[in-house]
């Protein structure tokens, strides 16, 4: 096991609502990123949290917001649900400062907007 | 931005055949290139990476191609076995230590 983890696992709400998803990254990683993984494909990058910061943002509007904690975990925070949000969230947490070190990924929250 | 290209999307193999997925990508300061397996339900695994001053790494069957001329990078699973059957991402990132991943391989291994 990679020691990433996430809660909860599954969530089910209805448009217009908000969601908090929890990380916990692996000992010893300061950064943490998450992505939105919908069906069939690949993990679209949301944004990137380094030392309680916002290091990288991709393309996802202003209600996805997070938070990174000093103990390294992280919050992914989403307002005002769309049905387009249901999707596997996945959070992955590396080592900033040697380029391209690897991110290992937690086991996802699987939402579900109705 | 960083565009990676993945093909192809869905690949059939007979157990024991070699299986070939390919990537492109653009960014030419993308330095560093893994791939994860990602089982039905589960969290994707990384599973080989290569560093843009390498062209070659292997581990047992699994083994991973770097054209940095080209912008594409391959991996190649030898002798494949029905566990190896899994949706396949490659990743590029760069200096950002942010990878952009391919939309994914589907392989299924026929026992």
């Amino acid at each position: 096991e990679t020691g990433v983890t996430q809660s909860p696992t599954h969530l089910i709400k209805t448009r217009g609502q908000q969601v908090t998803l929890r990380c916990s990254s692996q000992s010893g990683h300061n950064t943490v990123s998450w992505y939105q993984q919908a069906l069939g494909q690949g993990p679209q990058f949301i944004f990137q949290y380094y030392r309680e910061e916002e290091n990288g943002r991709g393309n996802f509007p202003p209600r996805f917001s997070g938070l990174q904690f000093p103990n390294y975990s992280s919050e992914l925070n989403v307002n005002a649900l769309e049905l387009d949000d249901s999707a596997l969230y996945l959070c992955a947490s590396s080592l900033y400062g040697r380029a391209g070190e690897t991110q290992y990924f937690g086991p996802g929250t699987r939402l579900l907007v109705l | 931005g960083e565009n990676v290209e993945q093909h192809p999307s869905t690949l059939s193999v007979q157990e024991g055949d070699s299986a070939v997925i390919k990537c492109t990508y653009s960014d030419s300061a993308s330095n560093y290139f893994p791939w994860y397996k990602q089982e039905l339900g589960k969290r994707p695994q990384l599973i080989i990476d290569i560093r843009s001053n390498v062209g070659e790494k292997k581990d047992q069957r699994i083994a991973v191609t770097l054209n940095k001329t080209a912008k594409h990078f391959s991996l190649h699973i030898t002798e494949t076995q029905p566990e190896d059957s899994a949706v396949y991402f490659c990743a590029a990132s760069s200096h950002l230590y942010i990878p952009t991943f391919g939309r994914g391989t589907s392989l299924i291994v026929h026992p």
